[in-house]
């Protein structure tokens, strides 16, 4: 079975720039996940997806951050403008169902550096 | 709001002994709890949970948690502790399927 898959696997941009993360989930998962984590800290759930809804945002900033999941199936997440302190690696994961009593899947991050 | 402590930043064991890490959490409402582990440039992977019944859970690779509700910790264990278990551990918890949070980890170090 394929794994979750995210591209790009690193990306360095000035602050004030944007930039997008995608990720595909494992095939018939229907919930989705990111997360962002800073070096020294456990991952910080941004966003979370049921299909192409979304279930909990709390924690996404909002003014800067994005996300959609149009088909239900692969995600992107886009940081406009990018600050120093979005620099952290950008996790998605996936479980099949039934949200979060099901382990989570997750892929290799993305390693984004602001300078 | 949830919350996890983890409140050992490194522990570290000798080969063959028992090992534990611990784990407390705030949640309001019965918990699901779980435990991840991230191995040197791998992504972060399952090893066990807890949502109802028995309060002892076995997962992956010989690891087991104890819920205590009294004490609202989920702590990890192995009785005996391999040096292919040296990795970066993390509790997480989540309320009613909302809400999911990580603990900031433990290092576990298993020396030879």
């Amino acid at each position: 079975e394929a794994g979750v898959a995210q591209s790009p696997r690193y990306k360095i941009i000035e602050k004030r720039q944007s930039v997008a993360f995608w990720c595909n989930p494992i095939s018939g998962h229907a919930t989705l996940y990111w997360y962002q984590q800073i070096l020294g800290q456990g991952p910080k759930l941004l966003i979370q997806f049921q299909n192409n809804g979304v279930v909990d945002d709390s924690q996404l900033p909002k003014d800067r951050f994005s996300a959609e999941r149009l088909k239900g199936v692969d995600s992107t997440l886009k940081i406009q403008p990018a600050k120093l302190e979005d620099s952290a690696v950008y996790l998605c994961a996936s479980s099949f169902e039934g949200s979060t009593y099901n382990e989570q899947f997750f892929g290799p991050g993305t390693r984004l550096t602001v300078l | 709001a949830q919350s996890v402590a983890q409140p050992e930043d490194q522990v570290n064991v000798a080969e063959g002994n028992p090992l534990t890490v611990k784990c407390t959490y705030s949640v309001s409402g019965n918990p699901y709890l779980f435990w991840y582990v991230q191995y040197p440039n791998r992504g972060l992977q399952f090893l066990l949970k807890y949502i109802t019944g028995d309060n002892l859970v076995k997962g992956s690779y010989g690891f087991e948690a104890e819920f205590n509700k009294s004490q609202t910790s989920f702590h990890l264990k192995k009785p005996s502790a391999l040096v292919s278990d040296s990795a970066l551990y993390f509790c997480a918890v989540s309320n009613y399927g909302q809400n999911f949070v990580f603990g900031p980890g433990t290092r576990l170090s298993v020396l030879p």
